[in-house]
């Protein structure tokens, strides 16, 4: 069982167009985020939310917005979608979000190309 | 401004020896450090981890050393296998990064047979 499925892995789509990015886990944990890996391949935070809070909202622009339905489920919505989007997101779950100590746990990625 | 900085992008190593992989952090409030492995076209994978009132934690192979006064650990592998070629991160988190964890930029290991 896949512990943090993320889906589409692969999504190429057009300039202008708008596409979700879906995330599930089923560790039980309270925490969960997304992170950017850019072109430099650095791991970059976006959002956290835990128990459906969000609780981290770094400096990304709004047409990326997060959902999360339930403590599971951390969806990212991408509107106007810019070549500079081009980049793979990870989603991650931790157990207690909130207390230092924890392990994150990644899922495989979503490989996003815009043309 | 990065908080983690891996000044090594890459790192060859011959099969059976040690490999070596360093991190450095400048934010004094990180508390708790991890490290984390990367195949290709897969997500990152836990390896090991260490906290601040530690200096060293061991998992088979796998060895973190910390030294909080000068900012560093490192990550050692004995013996290193061809399996382990992979990118490394370095990740930190604690203090005002409690729920959050800051990753270095990675350091790519080639374990050459």
């Amino acid at each position: 069982d896949t512990a943090v499925s993320q889906t589409p892995k692969y999504l190429v789509t057009q300039m202008g167009n708008d596409k979700s990015i879906k995330c599930e886990q089923n560790l039980g944990h309270d925490t969960m985020y997304w992170y950017k890996q850019d072109s430099k391949k650095f791991l970059k935070i976006m959002f956290s939310y835990n128990n459906k809070e969000l609780i981290i909202n770094e400096t990304v622009p709004n047409r990326f917005s997060p959902k999360s339905p339930d403590k599971a489920h951390l969806n990212l919505h991408i509107n106007s979608l810019e070549l500079g989007d081009s980049a793979v997101y990870f989603c991650a779950s931790s157990p207690r979000g909130r207390i230092s100590g924890n392990t994150i746990y990644f899922g495989e990625g979503s490989w996003l190309t815009v043309v | 401004d990065q908080q983690v900085k891996q000044n090594s992008p890459s790192l060859s190593v011959q099969e059976g020896r040690i490999s070596i992989l360093n991190c450095d952090y400048t934010n004094s409030m990180f508390d708790y450090f991890l490290w984390y492995k990367k195949y290709p076209a897969e997500g990152p994978t836990f390896l090991i981890s260490i906290s601040s009132i530690k200096d060293k934690n061991e998992d088979g192979r796998f060895t973190v050393f910390l030294n909080k006064s000068a900012k560093h650990l490192s990550l050692h592998i004995v013996p290193s296998q061809p399996g382990d070629s992979a990118v490394y991160f370095c990740a930190a988190s604690g203090g005002n990064y409690g729920q959050n964890f800051v990753f270095g930029p990675g350091t790519r290991l080639s374990v050459l047979p």
